[in-house]
């Protein structure tokens, strides 16, 4: 079956550090890949996404490329800001009817300045 | 900007009573979710609900595990006999049609199960 698999967390940066959040994935056919966000006290929240390989999501300064060859998705950004601290889900959708969302098990981002 | 909302935000319940989780979805979203999150662990997908019926379900989602569009805008999860294990944050989430593929999520309902 499908399955994501995420670097363990807690990560912890300074303000301004550079951020990698490692993702990879197992899937038949050609999922889309998702990066979620969950803010203390609150739900699941799109980050970014891409839907075929080569393809690169971006939002607010964040990037992750869908690359079939590794399968992966890692999540990047340049300058992370203290506003930053959450917890990132990487997640697949398959090609299902109901194209439900598999998910990893999340990696916390702690920002300090 | 449209958006789940879910209630109740947290309950507290005692091992073997009925809850009822309420979601209202985005209204013109025609795909349905619960996912539950136990604290420290990953999302889980518990089903899929679409055109007035079960499309998928997990292995987490036995017979004590239901759900239901009553009336058109509504969304509910009932567990019959609440268990410890079901102590879990659960979201509802919505999609629009099956070519997006983001899904929307409401903010959680928390359930303590004591």
């Amino acid at each position: 079956g499908n399955s994501v698999t995420q670097m363990e967390g807690p990560v912890t940066l300074s303000e301004e550090a550079f951020l990698t959040i490692n993702c990879t994935y197992t899937a038949t056919g050609y999922p889309s890949l998702f990066w979620y966000v969950q803010y203390p006290g609150e739900g699941l929240q799109l980050l970014l996404k891409a839907t075929k390989a080569d393809d690169k999501g971006s939002n607010k300064g964040f990037e992750a490329t869908y690359r079939k060859e590794t399968t992966s998705f890692h999540l990047e950004k340049g300058s992370v800001q203290v506003s930053d601290s959450a917890v990132y889900f990487c997640a697949l959708t398959d090609t299902g009817t109901a194209s439900k969302l598999t998910f990893g098990t999340g990696t916390r981002l702690q920002v300090t300045l | 900007e449209p958006e789940v909302t879910q209630t109740p935000s947290h309950q507290v319940t005692q091992m073997g009573q009925e809850v009822i989780l309420r979601c209202v979805p985005i209204s013109n979203h025609l795909y349905f979710y619960w996912y539950r999150q136990i604290l420290g662990q990953k999302v889980e997908f518990l089903v899929s609900f679409y055109n007035n019926e079960i499309s998928e379900k997990s292995e987490i989602f036995d017979d004590q595990f239901s759900v239901e569009r009553p009336d058109g805008s509504n969304f509910t999860l009932k567990i019959r006999s609440t268990k410890l294990e079901d102590s879990a944050m659960y979201f509802c989430a919505s999609r629009r049609d099956r070519s997006t593929g983001e899904l929307f999520f409401g903010e959680g309902s928390r359930l303590t199960v004591l």
